[in-house]
């Protein structure tokens, strides 16, 4: 069975623009999370999806959205990029709540 | 507020020794127990999970992990490390039903010397 997908996997984006990533959870996986890795921060969790709705949210500003379809294929998008944005942004699907499987990431690199 | 706390930021160890990892949580309710790697330019890899049952859980490539409820610690053990183990390793918790949302460590920086 394939694993979790992410597109693109490096990006680079100047300050103001917007960016959409893209996930595509493993066959038959219904949840969606992403996270956000920096070397400062760590791993935080953005937001989950399950069934196209949104269950949870990370402490994130607004510009930072997401939707799951009902493929349940999901995309993140961050609008007006600040450089603090710069980041391995990941996602992880999961058949249960209990364990999630990720993806290789998107790097994002804001300039 | 559910937390993590890994005790140990880099560990160095020469290979063929054992390892073990600490991880500390707090949390007010049960919570489910993971164990993830990451390599250099790689996604998270899950090595183990607890959820319930056993406390002594196995994973893949050789590590294991102790759950302790008293100390509200799980631990991850290898008793003879390779060259290839070294990576990230990050110990994370979820509140398990309904939530799939993790809570992780701020990772440790296992160093494996020939």
């Amino acid at each position: 069975k394939a694993g979790v997908t992410q597109t693109p996997r490096y990006l680079i984006k100047t300050r103001g623009q917007q960016v959409t990533l893209s996930c595509s959870p493993i066959s038959g996986h219904r949840s969606v999370s992403w996270y956000q890795q920096t070397p400062g921060q760590g791993l935080q969790f953005l937001f989950e999806y399950f069934s196209e709705t949104q269950r949870n949210k990370g402490n994130f500003p607004g510009r930072f959205s997401g939707r799951q379809f009902s493929n349940s294929r999901s995309e993140m998008n961050v609008s007006t990029l600040e450089l603090g944005d710069s980041a391995l942004y990941l996602c992880a699907s999961s058949l249960y709540p209990d364990t999630q499987y990720f993806g290789p990431g998107t790097r994002l690199t804001v300039l | 507020a559910q937390s993590v706390t890994q005790l140990d930021s880099q560990v160095p160890v020469f290979e063929e020794a054992p390892v073990e990892l600490r991880c500390n949580y707090s949390s007010s309710v049960s919570v489910y127990l993971f164990w993830y790697v990451q390599y250099p330019n790689q996604g998270l890899q899950l090595l183990l999970k607890y959820l319930s049952g056993s406390t002594l859980v196995k994973g893949i490539n050789g590590f294991e992990a102790e759950f302790n409820k008293s100390q509200t610690s799980f631990h991850l053990r290898k008793p003879s490390v390779h060259i290839s183990d070294t990576a990230e390793y990050f110990c994370a918790v979820s509140l398990g039903s309904n939530t799939g949302k993790l809570i992780f460590g701020q990772g440790t920086t296992l160093q494996v010397k020939p």
